[in-house]
């Protein structure tokens, strides 16, 4: 099955510090891939979609220059949380679906197991 | 925004039982998915329904998707224990009024945890 890895799954850092959070499909190819958010007993909230070879599509409300996003390459994209405080910290969840993506059987996304972010 | 409806928001299950939980949308989606999530831990696809009137197994798990476009049910027949979890429905509108084309929308989950 397409599988989905993160890393790292957990995260500590200073306030005021920078920190890269990886998304990579391992058996499979993306050309966008979904950043999600999610708080302690809450749904998922997108934050941004990133696309292969072109900028991220930031959702309203999402600061572009505190969550940069870079797509490398089909099986890779990452989230850079810029000058982290207290508040960023959250449950980071990424999802990619299949090439092919957007009609048909191929209409789902996978989810990483997520990555943990503390702020101290 | 479009939002969906999940419920219930919680429910304890007795071993054996059957679960039901549904969610509802005020718009018609073109795709309906059913994921369960486990603490710290991302959410795991369970079933994916792409046509109206879908009904689609996965073990004891069935869902469907609902005829009218705008609701869906998922149902666990005779629960263990290692069903507990966090379920959430998402589904994709069949127009995308702003945002991310082709973003999911999420129900806010329904909680399963056992009886006391």
């Amino acid at each position: 099955g397409a599988v989905v890895s993160q890393h790292p799954s957990r995260v500590i850092c200073k306030s005021g510090t920078s920190v890269k959070i990886e998304c990579r499909s391992l058996d499979f190819q993306a050309t966008t891939m979904f950043w999600y958010r999610q708080f302690p007993k809450k749904s998922l909230m997108l934050m941004a979609t990133s696309n292969e070879g072109s900028k991220a599509t930031y959702e309203q409300g999402v600061e572009k220059d505190k969550f940069l996003i870079n797509h490398a390459s089909l099986t890779l994209s990452t989230l850079t949380v810029t000058s982290a405080h207290p508040e960023d910290s959250s449950f980071y969840i990424c999802s990619a679906p299949p090439l092919g993506w957007g009609g048909g059987g191929t209409d789902t996304q996978y989810f990483g197991p997520g990555t943990r972010l503390t702020v101290l | 925004g479009q939002q969906l409806n999940q419920s219930p928001q919680s429910m304890f299950i007795q071993e054996g039982e059957d679960v039901s939980m549904n969610c509802t949308s005020s718009s018609i989606f073109n795709t309906w998915l059913w994921y369960k999530q486990d603490p710290g831990e991302g959410p795991v696809l369970l079933i994916a329904l792409y046509k109206a009137g879908e009904l689609t197994s996965n073990g004891r798990l069935t869902a469907q998707f609902g005829i009218t476009r705008k609701d869906s049910f998922l149902n666990i027949s005779a629960s263990i224990p290692s069903d507990v979890g966090i379920y959430f429905c998402a589904g994709r509108p069949l127009l995308i009024y702003g945002g991310s084309q082709g973003n999911l929308i999420f129900g806010k989950g329904t909680k399963l945890s056992v009886k006391p």
